[in-house]
C-alpha cells in the first residue's frame, strides 16, 4: 500500500483553472470509484471537497469538480479565488477496508 | 452538528505507547452507518490513515503499522480510543479523528487534531 502521487505545488492566477493529479494503481485508483479530495488551510483540519470521484458534499462551491481517467484522478478548481490558496490531498479506497492518501499538492493563488 | 475532539498526551517517550481518545458529540457512534478513524500527519508532509474501527468492534488498521496499532471503542462514553506501541521519533505527528460512512469511503467529519511529540 504506497501513497498516491501527487505534484507538490501547482499555481494560477485569480480566475483561471487549475487541476490537480493524483496517480495510484490498479490496486487503488484504478479499481474504485471511491476517490475523495480534502482542502486543508495551514493549522486546520482537513475539509471534504469532492467524494467518490466527483460528487460534491453541500455547501462546497461548485467551482470544485473531480474525474478519473484509469489510474489518475483529478481535482479541477475553476475561477480561482484567493481563499482556495490551500494544501490539496486526494484519498482512495485500497480495497480490504485500506485507504491511501496522497502525498499533498500546495495550491498558490498568484 | 457533529464534533469530533481528540485528547491525550502531547509528550511520548520513545518505546513507550501512544494513546488518544476521540470523544464524538451532536451523533451515536453506535450508528451502524458510519466508520470510525485515525489519521496522522507528520510535521510539514501529508495524510496517512492509520485505522478504522466499527463500534461493533471490527477493525482495519494500515498493514504497516498494523503490529503496533490497537483500536477500541466505548459506546457509553461514545468515544473511541488508538493505541500505538514502541513508538518512535518517526511517529511525531498531528492526529486526526474522522468519520466514515459505511457503505462509502470518503471521511466527512475529522476533529481538529492533535499534535503527539515523540521525545525524551
Amino acid at each position: 500500500q504506497s501513497a498516491l502521487t501527487q505534484p507538490a505545488s501547482v499555481s494560477g492566477s485569480p480566475g483561471q483553472s487549475i487541476t490537480i493529479s493524483c496517480t495510484g494503481t490498479s490496486s487503488d485508483v484504478g479499481s474504485y470509484t471511491f476517490v475523495s479530495w480534502y482542502q486543508q488551510h495551514p493549522g486546520k483540519a482537513p475539509k471534504l471537497m469532492i467524494y467518490e470521484v466527483n460528487r460534491r458534499p453541500s455547501g462546497v462551491s461548485n467551482r470544485f469538480s473531480g474525474s478519473k481517467s484509469g489510474n489518475t484522478a483529478s481535482l479541477t478548481i475553476s475561477g480561482l479565488q484567493a481563499e482556495d490558496e490551500a494544501d490539496y490531498y486526494c484519498c482512495s479506497y485500497a480495497g480490504s477496508s485500506t485507504f491511501a492518501f496522497g502525498g499533498g499538492t500546495k495550491v498558490t493563488v498568484l | 452538528q457533529l464534533q469530533l475532539q481528540e485528547s491525550g498526551p502531547g509528550l511520548v517517550k520513545p518505546s513507550e505507547t501512544l494513546s488518544l481518545t476521540c470523544t464524538v458529540s451532536g451523533g451515536s457512534i453506535s450508528s451502524s452507518s458510519y466508520y470510525w478513524g485515525w489519521i496522522r500527519q507528520p510535521p510539514g508532509t501529508g495524510l496517512e490513515w492509520i485505522g478504522s474501527i466499527h463500534y461493533n468492534g471490527n477493525t482495519y488498521y494500515k498493514p504497516s503499522l498494523k503490529s503496533r496499532v490497537t483500536m477500541s471503542v466505548d459506546t457509553s462514553k461514545n468515544q473511541f480510543s488508538l493505541k500505538l506501541s514502541s513508538v518512535t521519533a518517526a511517529d511525531t505527528a498531528v492526529f486526526y479523528c474522522a468519520r466514515v460512512p459505511s457503505n462509502g469511503d470518503y471521511w466527512d467529519y475529522w476533529g481538529q487534531g492533535t499534535l503527539v511529540t515523540v521525545s525524551s
